[in-house]
């Protein structure tokens, strides 16, 4: 197991509705990436928080968006909820402090739209 | 934009035999890192292997191996003696190196996936 846990591991919405997604980065890690994976495709880059400000984003319009605290953990908040945000969406931690250091992913939280 | 194809979307293999799963890639930057990543049913996203461009050598690690071939932007993994519990989705990725004023580092780029299943 990594470090990284991530919070609620399932839950549904209905169409509309907006969500937060939790992220707890591992030991020592001060920067978060966040990933859309839609089933049977390869996740998809949303954004990074690094020194808690948000450090580049992915082809996702502004209704998705980040916070990250002063410990490192991160939310990712969607508003306005549609069917296709329906995906696994994952959580990886990495530190630009040790060169080649490995990026760990949390098992992801399973978000379904109604 | 740099993108990451894997042509297969389906392999499968005899437990103990070796397979190569296919990834190619398309970057203008020199200097980058590429991995495979494991997913099994569970979800986790699990790294199996690491290869930093300006490093010639291939990167193995047990079983896992890589063949990196740079000027034709390929870079494959044989999974060598395959186990039941390799039966897992598989995931090629890029990442750029580190930015100046930033952090690139864990911005990574996948394909779009291998499922890879072994038969005992």
């Amino acid at each position: 197991e990594t470090g990284v846990t991530q919070s609620p591991t399932h839950l549904i919405k209905t169409r509309g509705q907006q969500v937060t997604l939790r992220c707890s980065s591992q030991s020592g890690h001060n920067t978060v990436s966040w990933y859309q994976q839609a089933l049977g495709q390869g996740p998809q880059f949303i954004f990074q928080y690094y020194r808690e400000e948000e450090n580049g984003r992915g082809n996702f319009p502004p209704r998705f968006s980040g916070l990250q605290f002063p410990n490192y953990s991160s939310e990712l908040n969607v508003n306005a909820l549609e069917l296709d945000d329906s995906a696994l969406y994952l959580c990886a931690s990495s530190s630009d402090r040790i060169p080649g250091n490995t990026i760990y992913f949390g098992e992801g939280s399973w978000l379904t739209v109604v | 934009a740099q993108t990451v194809t894997q042509s297969q979307p389906e392999m499968s293999v005899q437990e103990a035999e070796t397979v190569t799963l296919s990834c190619t890639y398309d970057t203008s930057e020199n200097n980058y890192y590429l991995f495979w990543y494991k997913q099994p049913p569970s979800r986790q996203m699990i790294l199996v292997i690491r290869q930093e461009a300006y490093k010639q050598q291939n990167a193995t690690e047990n079983r896992f191996s890589v063949n990196f071939q740079k000027a034709a932007k390929s870079f494959s993994l044989k999974i060598s003696d395959s186990q039941l519990g390799d039966t897992a989705m598989y995931f090629c990725a890029f990442m750029k190196p580190s930015n100046a004023g930033g952090t690139s580092y864990g911005k990574l780029t996948f394909g779009q996936g291998t499922i890879l299943t072994v038969h005992p």
